[in-house]
């Protein structure tokens, strides 16, 4: 069964450090890994997006995320981190086998950012 | 580009009555639209997908008879809440991919659902 788990419910790091937002995942076939974030009051934004090539995926915002076939993870990260990235992030995930292009959510990582 | 908008962004309305939200894709085609709720501090359940022209796909659990999903062109759908009860109060989100083939969703920013 597919499936997607980010381990943390809470991430708290200080202004001008790294970040690193957790997720693994669990599909039959070639994973399509994305990653949202929903800010206070607003719809979910997408961030970035996996389907082949480079592991190493670079989005908005200054997120990148990696993709590590042997660990099942497509962890995000950011080199500084700024108070304005504290929102809710969700990682998502397709099987590239799947014609209804619906996406498994994990259950979201909340990420607070203090100055 | 690819801006996804719903109407209302927050509704009040009494038990027993119905409800329609509007997804609409403001500036692409969309060929399949979906229908999220959100429930505080949880991640969302995908309540179906709808493809233009198509009858929607319900998930296990999603009452098709209570949600109505109409996909009637490739830049609108609505979801009917019919009979509404406390129990449907929650957030709707709706989410609508380019094209097939395409896998990137775009969301709309949510409508907040209120049953009295």
């Amino acid at each position: 069964a597919q499936s997607v788990a980010q381990p943390e419910d809470q991430v708290n790091v200080a202004e001008g450090n790294p970040l690193t937002v957790k997720c693994t995942y669990s599909v039959s076939g070639n994973p399509y890994l994305f990653w949202y974030v929903q800010y206070p009051n607003r719809g979910l934004q997408f961030l970035l997006k996996y389907i082949t090539g480079d592991n190493l995926v670079k989005g908005s915002y200054g997120f990148e995320a990696e993709f590590n076939k042997s660990q099942t993870s497509f962890h995000l990260k950011k080199p500084s981190a700024l108070v304005s990235d504290s929102a809710l992030y969700f990682c998502a995930v397709r099987d590239g086998k799947d014609s209804n292009y619906q996406l498994i959510w994990g259950a979201g990582t909340k990420l607070i950012i203090k100055p | 580009g690819a801006v996804v908008s719903q109407h209302p962004s927050w509704v009040i309305c009494k038990s027993g009555t119905s409800v329609k939200i509007e997804c609409r894709s403001l500036d692409f085609q969309a060929t399949t639209m979906f229908w999220y709720r959100q429930f505080p501090k949880q991640s969302l359940m995908l309540m179906a997908t709808s493809n233009e022209g198509s009858k929607a796909t319900y998930e296990q659990g999603v009452e098709k008879d209570k949600f109505l999903i109409n996909h009637a062109s490739l830049t609108l759908s609505t979801l009917t809440v019919t009979s509404a009860h406390p129990e449907d109060s929650s957030f709707y989100i709706c989410s609508a991919s380019l094209r097939q083939g395409t896998d990137t969703q775009y969301f709309g920013p949510g409508t907040r659902l209120t049953v009295l």
